[in-house]
């Protein structure tokens, strides 16, 4: 089976530019999360979707939005690039129903440059 | 809100020795989950091992396993027999038992094995 997928791999954008990141979660998991890892950093929630709903949101600008396609994969959007959203931008997937042994499957991320 | 805490950004250890990674966190829930991620170089996030609070046992994974004081909310990984492929980025991290997968990352520890 097919881990979780990311695309891009890079990205290098300008201030003020708009971007969309895709996710594909693995086979089967109905939950897709989001998450920012500046450099030196842990990794930061952004979102969550579930069956195509917002589940939850942490604290990230209205500049980001994302959405999530019937076949369970997701888009993260991120508008009016500032310098300080570059960052490696993760993908996380997991069955979405919330029991202890429900495992986050981490992608390989993308890579985004704001110059 | 819930914080999670490592005080060591990095720390070394001869191959085959043992090595204890500390983390302690705070939170005013009782039951949560608690994780430490490993992040190789250029490579996914992967799980290592996985605490329930409602758990008294720590616990273990092969080389790995835990010490979990709940009461003092701390969280230590225990590396043994280091091999050269533990060299990586480790993550202490924290879930909630609600709907969300939202994770809370600490800032991690880089770990370099010394052949």
């Amino acid at each position: 089976d097919a881990g979780v997928t990311q695309s891009p791999t890079h990205l290098i954008k300008t201030r003020g530019q708009q971007v969309t990141l895709r996710c594909s979660p693995i086979s089967g998991h109905k939950s897709v999360s989001w998450y920012q890892q500046v450099l030196g950093q842990g990794p930061q929630f952004i979102f969550q979707y579930y069956e195509k709903e917002e589940r939850g949101r942490g604290n990230f600008p209205d500049r980001f939005s994302a959405r999530q396609f019937p076949n369970y994969s997701s888009e993260l959007n991120v508008n009016a690039l500032l310098l300080g959203d570059s960052a490696l931008y993760l993908c996380a997937s997991s069955s979405g129903m919330g029991f202890s042994t429900d495992t986050q499957y981490f992608g390989p991320g993308t890579r985004l440059t704001v110059l | 809100a819930q914080t999670v805490t490592q005080s060591q950004p990095e720390m070394s250890v001869q191959e085959a020795e043992t090595v204890t990674l500390s983390c302690t966190y705070d939170t005013s829930e009782s039951d949560y989950y608690l994780f430490w991620y490993k992040q190789p170089p250029s490579r996914q996030m992967i799980l290592v091992i996985r605490q329930e609070a409602y758990k008294q046992q720590n616990a273990t994974e092969n080389r790995f396993s835990v010490n979990f004081q709940k009461a003092a909310k701390s969280f230590s990984l225990k590396i043994s027999d280091s091999q050269l492929g533990d060299a990586a980025m480790y993550f202490c991290a924290y879930r909630s038992q609600n709907r969300d997968d939202k994770i809370i990352f600490g800032k991690g520890t880089r770990l370099h094995i010394l052949p």
